[in-house]
């Protein structure tokens, strides 16, 4: 059983556009987490949720809304895209927010916007 | 939280320990050393982590100096899968949050 899955694995859109990526994992983790991956490689954080609420949500567009209905899901939501969206993005949950726990990853979503 | 310092790239021989390299000077008490991967194409994966004291799990090792301003993590056996970016990350065990470098890739050959 995947622990993190997201769909789809791969979104090719237009300018303007507004799509969503999708993320659920089955481990019972209460905080979820969006990272974006640029061409250069850095994993940044963008948001991340504990038992459905917002705790971190770092210097990003408000094109980009995350919505989480219930634990075991987040989803990103983006309006407007534009080129410099193009990246990868990866969600990835942990048993709490605070404390030494490792993140479990997904296998990414590469988003190229035309 | 600390920044971390690492080598851009290494090589290993297949089979050999890799011995990956890791300076966090400014590393306060209460923060923690952690380890992840990136194999290409793939997520990050969780490898190990530490605050003061040796490590070891089914993966690796992480030594911690005395003064914990540095840290190795020993692969044991490298083989051709353990190719991949290596992360160090320090953070406070207060705020969870990953700050990611550029990592070491590390090639291993065969």
């Amino acid at each position: 059983d995947t622990a993190v899955s997201q769909t789809p694995k791969y979104l090719v859109t237009q300018m303007g556009n507004d799509k969503s990526i999708k993320c659920e994992q089955n481990l019972g983790h209460d905080t979820m987490y969006w990272y974006k991956q640029d061409s250069k490689k850095f994993l940044k954080i963008m948001f991340s949720y504990n038992n459905k609420e917002l705790i971190i949500n770092e210097t990003v567009p408000n094109r980009f809304s995350p919505k989480s209905p219930d634990k075991a899901h987040l989803n990103l939501h983006i309006n407007s895209l534009e080129l410099g969206d193009s990246a990868v993005y990866f969600c990835a949950s942990s048993q709490g927010s605070r404390g030494p726990y490792e993140q479990y990853f997904g296998p990414g979503t590469r988003l190229t916007v035309t | 939280d600390a920044k971390t310092t690492q080598p851009t790239s290494m090589d290993c021989a297949e089979g050999r320990a890799a011995n990956l390299p890791c300076n966090h000077s400014t590393i306060s008490g209460n923060e923690y050393v952690y380890w992840y991967r990136q194999i290409h194409s793939q997520g990050p994966q969780y490898i190990i982590h530490g605050l003061k004291n040796n490590e070891t799990n089914e993966m690796a090792s992480l030594i911690i100096t005395e003064d914990r301003k540095s840290s190795t993590l020993i692969l044991p056996h490298a083989t051709l899968r353990d190719t991949a970016v290596y992360y160090c990350i320090v953070i406070r065990n207060s705020n969870y949050q990953l700050i990611w470098g550029a990592g070491t890739k590390l090639i291993i050959k065969p």
